[in-house]
């Protein structure tokens, strides 16, 4: 079946630091895999995708490597800031005329000033 | 552009009450997936409508179902309503004949039953 592993939070990072949040799926087929966020009290907002093996989906300093051979989709930023404190959703659609999404857990991420 | 938008915004029921939650898609967009999100957890697919007839469903019992009018606007109706259906229950629209398969959004509604 398809499924989405992510690293637990909560992840509390000082101002500035490197962020790295580990996903993982498992496939039948080729999806495509994206990064969610939710800010507080808000819906999910798309952060990046990518839609085939090694395509590396960018935005707002976020960066995401498809990686096949692995298949894990780990998300990085160089430097983060307290406006990116937030919960992240790794997620997969798994293609082949089905779109429905198939989210991981979330990761909460606490950025201190 | 109108982006995607939800009603009510929360909702307090008891148990075994029933709830319709509405749904409205982004402009251009002709279908609509309905994901619940419990606390602390990632959404899950409850079930996608396109060109008013379901087209995939999750692991949801009947008494979760929904609607698409002619204008691609949807409803989720549950009924019988349990304790452990309260969740954030979020609506995406997307453009299904696109080629792309990005689904946009909606902010959703907070269901708290009692």
């Amino acid at each position: 079946g398809n499924s989405v592993t992510q690293m637990e939070g909560p992840v509390t990072l000082s101002e500035e630091a490197f962020l790295t949040i580990n996903c993982t799926y498992t496939a039948t087929g080729y999806p495509s895999l994206f990064w969610y966020v939710q800010y507080p009290g808000e819906g999910l907002q798309l952060l990046l995708k990518a839609t085939k093996a090694d395509d590396k989906g960018s935005n707002k300093g976020f960066e995401a490597t498809y990686r096949k051979e692995t298949t894990s989709f780990h998300l990085e930023k160089g430097s983060v800031q307290v406006s990116d404190s937030a919960v992240y959703f790794c997620a997969l659609v798994p293609g082949n005329r089905d779109d429905k999404i198939i989210f991981g857990k979330g990761t909460r991420l606490h950025i201190l000033p | 552009e109108t982006g995607v938008t939800q009603s009510p915004t929360h909702l307090i029921k008891t148990r075994g009450q029933q709830v319709t939650l509405r749904c409205s898609s982004q402009s251009g967009h002709n279908t609509v997936s309905w994901y619940q999100q419990a606390l602390g957890q990632g959404p899950q697919f409850i079930f996608q409508y396109y060109r008013e007839e379901e087209n995939g469903r999750g692991n949801f019992p009947p008494r979760f179902s929904g609607l698409q009018f002619p204008n691609y606007s949807s409803e989720l109706n549950v009924n019988a309503l349990e304790l452990d259906d309260s969740a954030l229950y979020l609506c995406a629209s997307s453009l299904l004949t696109s080629g792309s398969n990005e689904q946009f959004f909606g902010p959703g509604t907070r269901l708290t039953v009692l």
